[in-house]
C-alpha cells in the first residue's frame, strides 16, 4: 500500500540553524501539506501547496518557513531559523484532491524537531 | 470560525468493552469530518470519514460513528475495545479549503 515517507525521523538542533524535514508523498496526489503538533497539543495545519505553489497558509508559516517541490518525489520544510518554539511534531501529508472534494489526506510517521 | 471539540483528553476502558470518543465540530455548511488514530511513533491513519449521505459511516478496524446535524457532533464507536486500540484519536473537520482542523485528541488506554 503506498504511503508517506518522512526523514528524518528526529532531527535536534541549535537555535538560529536552519534545518529542512523531508517528505515524498504518494506519487500520484497532487497537493501537499505540512502540519505541526506541538507536543500535548492540536495537530496544526502550516501550509497547502499545490501545482508548485502555495495554496494556502496559515500564520504560523511566517517568513522564517517555506516549502519546496525540487523534484517530481519529494516535498520539503525548511526552516530558517529555528526558535524554541519550533520543537513540534512536524508531519507531512498528501492527497489526491483538494479544497472540499474527496479530500482525504495521508499523513505520514512525522518528524520529531527538537531545538536546543 | 471553524473548530473541533473533543472533551474527553484520556479514556479508559477494559478490553472487551464498548467504546465512544465524542466529537463536536463548530461549521456553518455541511462538514466533512473524520476520525485519525494515532499510534505510538506512528503517524495519523485515518480511520473514516463522512462527506454526504448515510450518517452512520463505518470504517477501519471495526470503528463506526455518526454524524448528528442537529447536535454538531460525529461520535466514534466500537462496540468491543481490543488491546491495540490503545492509542490517541483525533476528530478533525474539512475547512473551506483544503486544511484540516482537529481537536486536541482523546488518549485511549485498554485495560486487560
Amino acid at each position: 500500500e503506498p504511503e508517506v515517507t518522512q526523514t528524518p525521523s528526529h532531527q535536534v538542533t541549535q537555535m538560529g540553524q536552519e534545518v529542512i524535514l523531508r517528505c515524498v508523498p504518494i506519487s500520484n496526489h497532487l497537493y501537499f501539506y505540512w502540519y505541526r503538533q506541538i507536543l500535548g497539543q492540536k495537530v496544526e495545519f502550516l501550509v497547502s501547496f499545490y501545482n508548485n505553489e502555495i495554496s494556502e497558509k496559515s500564520e504560523i508559516f511566517d517568513d522564517q518557513f517555506s516549502v519546496e517541490r525540487p523534484d517530481g518525489s519529494n516535498f520539503t520544510l525548511k526552516i530558517r531559523s529555528t526558535k524554541l518554539e519550533d520543537s513540534a511534531m512536524y508531519f507531512c501529508a498528501s492527497s489526491f484532491m483538494g479544497g472540499r472534494s474527496n479530500n482525504e489526506q495521508f499523513f505520514g510517521p512525522g518528524t520529531r524537531l527538537t531545538v536546543l | 470560525a471553524q473548530s473541533v471539540t473533543q472533551p474527553d483528553i484520556h479514556i479508559t476502558v477494559s478490553e472487551g468493552a464498548s467504546l465512544e470518543l465524542r466529537c463536536n465540530y463548530s461549521y456553518g455548511a455541511t462538514p466533512y469530518l473524520f476520525w485519525y488514530v494515532q499510534s505510538p511513533g506512528q503517524g495519523l491513519q485515518l480511520l473514516l470519514k463522512y462527506f454526504s449521505g448515510d450518517t452512520l459511516v463505518q470504517g477501519i478496524k471495526g470503528f463506526e460513528a455518526e454524524f448528528k446535524r442537529s447536535q454538531s457532533s460525529f461520535n466514534l464507536r466500537k462496540p468491543s475495545v481490543h488491546w491495540s486500540d490503545a492509542a490517541e484519536y483525533f476528530c478533525a473537520v474539512g475547512a473551506d479549503t483544503d486544511k484540516l482542523i482537529f481537536g486536541t485528541g482523546t488518549r485511549l488506554q485498554v485495560f486487560p
